[in-house]
C-alpha cells in the first residue's frame, strides 16, 4: 500500500538555525498537509497546500514558516530561526481530495537546542 | 469558535468490554466526521468516516455513530483487546481545508 514518507526521522538543530523537513506525499494525492504535535499534545494543524499553493494557515503558521512543493514528488516544510519552542513531531498528511482521508507519515522529531 | 471535545484524556477499561467515546463539537456544521487512531510516536491512522446522513458505520469490531443534532460522535470498539491501546481522534469536517482534531482519547485496555 502506498505510504506518505517523511525524512529526517530525527532532526537536532540549534536555536536560530534554519531546518527543512521533507515529505514525499501519496503519488495521485492533490492535497498536502503539516501538522505539529508537541510532546505529549494534540496534534495541530500548521498548513494545507493545493495547486501549487497554500490553501489553509492556521495561526501557528506565521513567517516563521514555509511550505513548498519544489518537483512533482516533495514537499517541504522550512522553519527558520528555530526556537525551543519548535521541538516537536512534525507530521506530514496528502490526500486525494479536499477533507478525504488523510494519509500520514511517520513524522520527523525535531528538537532545537 | 470552533472547538472539539473528546472526553477523558484517558480511558481505562477490562479486556473484552465495550469502549465508548465521545467527540463533542460547536461551532462546526460538518457533512461528516472522521476518527483516527494514533500510536505513541507515529502518525494517526484513519480509522472510520460517518456522513450526517448514517446514523452508524461499522467496521470489524468499531462502531461510529453521529447526531448532529447533538454535535456529538460516539466511538464504540466492542470486545476490546490490548491491541487496541491507542489514542484515539476525531475530526469534523471543515469549511475550510484545514482539517482539525481534537485533543484525542488515550484508550487503554488491560489484560
Amino acid at each position: 500500500e502506498p505510504e506518505v514518507t517523511q525524512t529526517p526521522s530525527h532532526q537536532v538543530t540549534q536555536m536560530g538555525q534554519e531546518v527543512i523537513l521533507r515529505c514525499v506525499p501519496i503519488s495521485n494525492h492533490l492535497y498536502f498537509y503539516w501538522y505539529r504535535q508537541i510532546l505529549g499534545q494534540k496534534v495541530e494543524f500548521l498548513v494545507s497546500f493545493y495547486n501549487n499553493e497554500i490553501s489553509e494557515k492556521s495561526e501557528i503558521f506565521d513567517d516563521q514558516f514555509s511550505v513548498e512543493r519544489p518537483d512533482g514528488s516533495n514537499f517541504t516544510l522550512k522553519i527558520r530561526s528555530t526556537k525551543l519552542e519548535d521541538s516537536a513531531m512534525y507530521f506530514c498528511a496528502s490526500s486525494e481530495e479536499r477533507n478525504s482521508p488523510l494519509h500520514f507519515g511517520n513524522g520527523t522529531r525535531l528538537t532545537v537546542t | 469558535s470552533q472547538k472539539i471535545e473528546q472526553n477523558s484524556e484517558a480511558l481505562n477499561i477490562q479486556e473484552g468490554k465495550t469502549a465508548t467515546l465521545t467527540c463533542n463539537y460547536t461551532n462546526y456544521s460538518p457533512a461528516y466526521l472522521q476518527w483516527y487512531r494514533q500510536d505513541p510516536g507515529r502518525g494517526p491512522v484513519f480509522l472510520l468516516l460517518i456522513r450526517e446522513n448514517e446514523k452508524e458505520k461499522r467496521k470489524e469490531r468499531l462502531k461510529v455513530t453521529f447526531d448532529t443534532t447533538l454535535k456529538q460522535s460516539l466511538f464504540h470498539i466492542t470486545a476490546s483487546q490490548p491491541a487496541d491501546s491507542a489514542t484515539y481522534l476525531c475530526a469534523p469536517e471543515s469549511n475550510n481545508n484545514d482539517m482539525r482534531f481534537g485533543a484525542g482519547t488515550r484508550l487503554t485496555v488491560k489484560p
